[in-house]
C-alpha cells in the first residue's frame, strides 16, 4: 500500500531564505507525483506536477525534483517571501489508476 | 474563468440528516474527484469520475453517494449523516489522468 510522508510537519524561516521541502513514498510504481499549496480555509492549488518519466520540473522561484528509485522528491524555493507562508503538500498517482495519496503537508512560516 | 466551484461553503447537519454537495467545472475536464480533509489524515479519495458516466469508489467511500450528471457537475450525497463524516470536503477536476488537479475551496460540513 503506498504510503506518502512529508517531514517536517512545520517550517518556520527567514525571508529571502533558499528552503527543500521533503516528500517520500514507498512505492516506487507510480505515474506522476504532484506538489501543492493550501492557504488557510482554502483549497488546493497544484504547484509542479512530475511525470514518472521525468527527474524535474520548475516554475518560476520553485524547483521540483523526483528520483523514484529511492521514493524522494524534493520541492526548493528560492529566495522565500512572506507570501510564501502556506502549507505545501505533495500527492503520488499511483500506476494505471486515477487515485491520488497525499502526504499531510509542511506547514512553511516565512518571516519577515 | 471560475474554476471549480462547490456549494455550500459551510453547512451542519443533525446525524441522520441527508444532503447533497455539488461541484461543477467550467474548464471542459474529463475527470472528477471527491476528497475528504480530515487533520493529521491529508487528503483522502472518496469518489471519482474518469468519464462522463462512469464513477468509481476511492479509498473511503462508505456513507456516500455521487452522481456524474453531465461533464460540468460532480454531485456528492451523504443518505444518512454520521459524527464520523464531519470534515472539509473537496471537489477536485482534471483534463485527463495525467494532467494537473484543480482544486475548489471547499464545504465545511459538521454533523452533530
Amino acid at each position: 500500500k503506498q504510503e506518502v510522508t512529508q517531514i517536517p510537519a512545520a517550517l518556520s524561516v527567514p525571508e529571502g531564505e533558499n528552503l527543500v521541502l521533503n516528500c517520500s513514498f514507498t512505492d516506487s510504481a507510480i505515474y506522476n507525483l504532484q506538489w501543492f499549496r493550501q492557504d488557510p480555509g482554502k483549497g488546493l492549488t497544484s504547484l509542479l506536477l512530475i511525470q514518472s518519466s521525468q527527474r524535474e520540473q520548475t516554475s518560476g522561484r520553485l524547483n521540483a525534483s523526483l528520483d523514484k528509485s529511492s521514493g524522494r522528491s524534493t520541492l526548493y524555493i528560492a529566495a522565500s517571501q512572506p507570501g510564501d507562508s502556506a502549507t505545501y503538500l505533495c500527492a503520488v498517482q499511483t500506476s494505471g489508476t486515477y487515485k491520488y495519496i497525499f502526504g499531510t503537508g509542511t506547514r512553511l512560516k516565512v518571516l519577515a | 474563468n471560475a474554476g471549480v466551484t462547490q456549494t455550500p461553503k459551510f453547512q451542519v447537519l443533525k446525524t441522520g440528516q441527508s444532503m447533497t454537495l455539488q461541484c461543477a467545472q467550467d474548464m471542459n475536464h474529463n475527470s472528477m474527484y471527491w476528497y475528504r480533509q480530515d487533520p493529521g489524515m491529508g487528503l483522502r479519495l472518496i469518489y471519482y469520475s474518469a468519464s462522463e458516466g462512469t464513477t468509481d469508489k476511492g479509498e473511503v467511500p462508505n456513507g456516500y453517494n455521487v452522481s456524474r450528471l453531465n461533464k460540468r457537475e460532480f454531485s456528492l450525497r451523504l443518505e444518512s449523516a454520521a459524527p464520523s463524516q464531519t470534515s472539509v470536503y473537496f471537489c477536485a477536476s482534471s483534463e485527463y489522468r495525467e494532467s494537473p488537479l484543480h482544486f475548489g475551496n471547499g464545504t465545511r460540513l459538521t454533523v452533530t
